[in-house]
């Protein structure tokens, strides 16, 4: 079983829909969660991180994680075309410190 | 932005030769990281450090040595080039493992074509 797995899309959505971005771990003790945004030739940038069950908003993005089921979501309010990027999610913490991605999903927001 | 540099940021070389890979960081974080991503894989992890001559191997380790003589400075090295190690090479840093906020920050990449 892959230890962080992400649906690879691509997922399309109009420009200001909602972009829902889905991620699950294997590792029950992880301690630490984020969302990386890479644009095409460039290196990730964190975008959210999150530590205990429940919602975190910041500005248009929304992280959401439910320990019990091993599971982390980001939701992407009012789409941009400027959005369009590949999403990662990461997992840490568990008996080491390793940082593991999923592969990643590719969004594009449509004009 | 992170004080994070890699250096070169695009290498071209034989197969056979050894070939390093630097990463220096300002940041004075602990943890520094080596992943490779390759298209379908995503990004994978070749060896982290948790201090200073300390080391582990992530998923990927084969054909790869690291060392860590300073906080600063994280090298990857590849004994013996070979075609399969032809990828885009990015080093993460990472502050105190026993803090909540242990957000990973990025270099730019280096991108590695052995021929």
């Amino acid at each position: 079983q892959k230890e962080v797995e992400q649906n690879s899309g691509p997922l399309s959505v109009p420009e200001g829909a909602i972009a829902s971005l889905n991620c699950t771990y294997s590792d029950r003790v992880s301690q630490s969660f984020f969302w990386y945004r890479q644009y095409s030739g460039k290196s990730p940038e964190l975008i959210m991180s999150i530590y205990s069950n429940g919602d975190k908003e910041d500005g248009r993005f929304t992280a959401q994680l439910n320990k019990a089921s091993q599971y982390v979501s980001l939701l992407i309010r009012d789409s941009q075309p400027s959005d369009s990027a590949t999403y990662l999610c990461a997992v840490k913490g568990g008996s080491n410190y390793k940082l593991t991605f999923g592969k990643g999903t590719l969004l594009t927001v449509n004009p | 932005d992170a004080g994070i540099t890699q250096s070169p940021r695009h290498k071209v070389t034989e197969t056979g030769t050894p070939v390093t890979l630097r990463c220096h960081q300002t940041e004075n974080h602990r943890y520094m990281y080596w992943y490779r991503q390759d298209p379908g894989h995503g990004l994978r992890l070749i060896h982290y450090s948790y201090g200073v001559k300390d080391t582990d191997k992530g998923e990927v380790s084969d054909g790869y040595s690291v060392s860590r003589s300073k906080t600063e400075d994280f090298l990857l090295t590849l004994e013996s080039a070979t075609s399969s190690q032809t990828s885009v090479y990015f080093c993460a840093i990472s502050d105190f493992p026993g803090k909540m906020n242990t957000e990973a920050f990025f270099g730019q990449g280096t991108r590695l074509t052995v021929v």
